[in-house]
């Protein structure tokens, strides 16, 4: 609900322009990257993810970017538009192990009309 | 397919006060997981489940108790509620890591207050 909200990093984004969100990761061994949508009052939806295979995928209007030289990933929404606005969280984990996930902290994006 | 479905949505507790919450999900999953959601705190793992009679423990397991009987449920258990306890409760899903490229199934969560 509204209350996860709090105290989150928030993005602002003109609607129509395209927005960025960043996160930075932990674990070196971590390989599997995953970007997460959370509206209001609801749970997380899947919206991309990645492999340290790759340094870049592509979606619907959706574009992960993974440097794991620095160990940050980035998360690009071309085209904002209003439904965009939501908290978006990464996750990272070792795809081959059985050791969940760790989120991050989420960022808020909140689109202009 | 009604994916992961929590119940109950919300729920008010008394300091002491017990219950369970329940998970069910229709995906044939083997794994599952609770979380709980904290204003600024993210998504922090309580406990979690790799099979059916199998559980282990997260980040922040303290308090709570959870079971999985069958391979659809899992059940998260508060004893002895106490206020740290309120937050936003969880309850995810997935193929095994590393079979299957599966990332998590959520449900819409449990709002628990404890008062």
């Amino acid at each position: 609900g509204e209350s996860v909200g709090l105290h989150l990093p928030t993005l602002s984004v003109q609607e129509g322009d395209n927005s960025i969100i960043n996160c930075a990761y932990s674990n070196s061994a971590s390989d599997y990257f995953i970007w997460y949508k959370q509206e209001s009052g609801k749970g997380p939806q899947f919206i991309i993810d990645i492999r340290s295979n790759m340094d870049k995928r592509q979606g619907q209007r959706v574009t992960v970017l993974l440097n794991k030289t620095v160990k940050h990933l980035s998360l690009q929404i071309a085209a904002t538009q209003p439904g965009d606005s939501a908290v978006y969280f990464c996750a990272e984990g070792v795809y081959s192990g059985n050791t969940p996930l760790v989120f991050g902290k989420g960022t808020r994006l909140s689109v202009i009309a | 397919n009604a994916g992961v479905t929590q119940t109950p949505k919300f729920r008010v507790l008394k300091t002491g006060q017990s219950m369970t919450l329940l998970c069910a999900q229709d995906m044939n999953h083997e794994y599952m997981y609770w979380y709980r959601q904290d204003p600024g705190m993210g998504l922090r793992l309580i406990h979690y489940s790799v099979g059916e009679g199998t559980t282990a423990k997260g980040e922040v397991p303290d308090g709570y108790n959870v079971s999985r009987l069958k391979k659809q449920n899992f059940l998260l258990g508060l004893e002895s509620a106490a206020p740290s306890q309120t937050s936003v409760y969880f309850c995810a899903s997935s193929h095994p890591q590393g079979l299957t490229y599966s990332p998590l199934h959520f449900g819409n969560g449990t709002r628990l207050t404890v008062t």
